[in-house]
């Protein structure tokens, strides 16, 4: 059963607009959110993260909003640009000695 | 700064044979974790390591065997490969506890024939 789910596998955008990428859990023991970048080829890279005592995290273009009641986290990018072209995972965890991947939305951002 | 290099990264092998895909980290983090990704699955678990000669089953163990004689290592094992296993494979690493960032090595890729 899939703990952590993103349901849009795909997500295309203009350059310079926002790309808005959403994820669900059903855990409610999640108490630490991380978002990863993955081009072909190459392992997944750590983007940003947030921890369940807050709502929101920034750095630079990237912001993490977290919804605790929805069971709902988004990841905004502004403004996009063709480098941010990429599949994005997010990931949850309980204890810190297991993560949960899901799925993953690639994201297509167009010049 | 070396951080996690996986070997090998390219592998084709037949069924039934044995392949083991190694991972080393410079980190010194106390935990590993063995992940392989599937189009439609994500990143699944399957075996995490809390610190040397302690180990445990993620998601999807079976077929798979790991040791971690040492802080650095934690190789995996595939006894009797079958082709369902043909996948990526992801080792990483975080420092203990919760709230700690999990990091990647580069994939290894394994095709069984």
């Amino acid at each position: 059963d899939q703990q952590v789910k993103q349901n849009s596998p795909s997500l295309s955008v203009q350059e310079g607009r926002i790309s808005i990428l959403n994820c669900d859990y059903t855990n409610s023991m999640f108490d630490y959110f991380l978002w990863y970048k993955k081009y072909p080829a190459e392992g997944p890279t750590f983007l940003i993260s947030i921890s369940s005592i807050k709502d929101k995290n920034e750095d630079g273009r990237f912001t993490v909003f977290l919804n605790k009641s929805a069971k709902h986290l988004s990841l905004h990018i502004v403004p996009s640009q063709p480098g941010d072209s990429a599949v994005y995972f997010c990931a949850a965890s309980a204890t810190g000695n297991q993560f949960y991947f899901g799925t993953g939305t690639s994201l297509t951002v167009i010049p | 700064d070396a951080g996690i290099t996986q070997s090998p990264r390219y592998k084709i092998t037949e069924t039934g044979r044995q392949v083991t895909l190694m991972c080393h980290q410079t980190w010194s983090h106390s935990y590993m974790f063995w992940y392989r990704q599937d189009l439609g699955h994500g990143l699944r678990l399957i075996y995490y390591s809390a610190a040397a000669d302690i180990t445990d089953k993620g998601e999807v163990p079976d077929g798979y065997v790991v040791s971690r004689s040492k802080t650095e290592n934690f190789p995996l094992t595939l006894e009797s490969a079958t082709r369902s296993q043909t996948s990526v494979y992801f080792c990483a690493s975080s420092l203990q506890g919760t709230g700690n960032t999990i990091y990647f090595g580069e994939g290894s890729w394994l095709t069984v024939v």
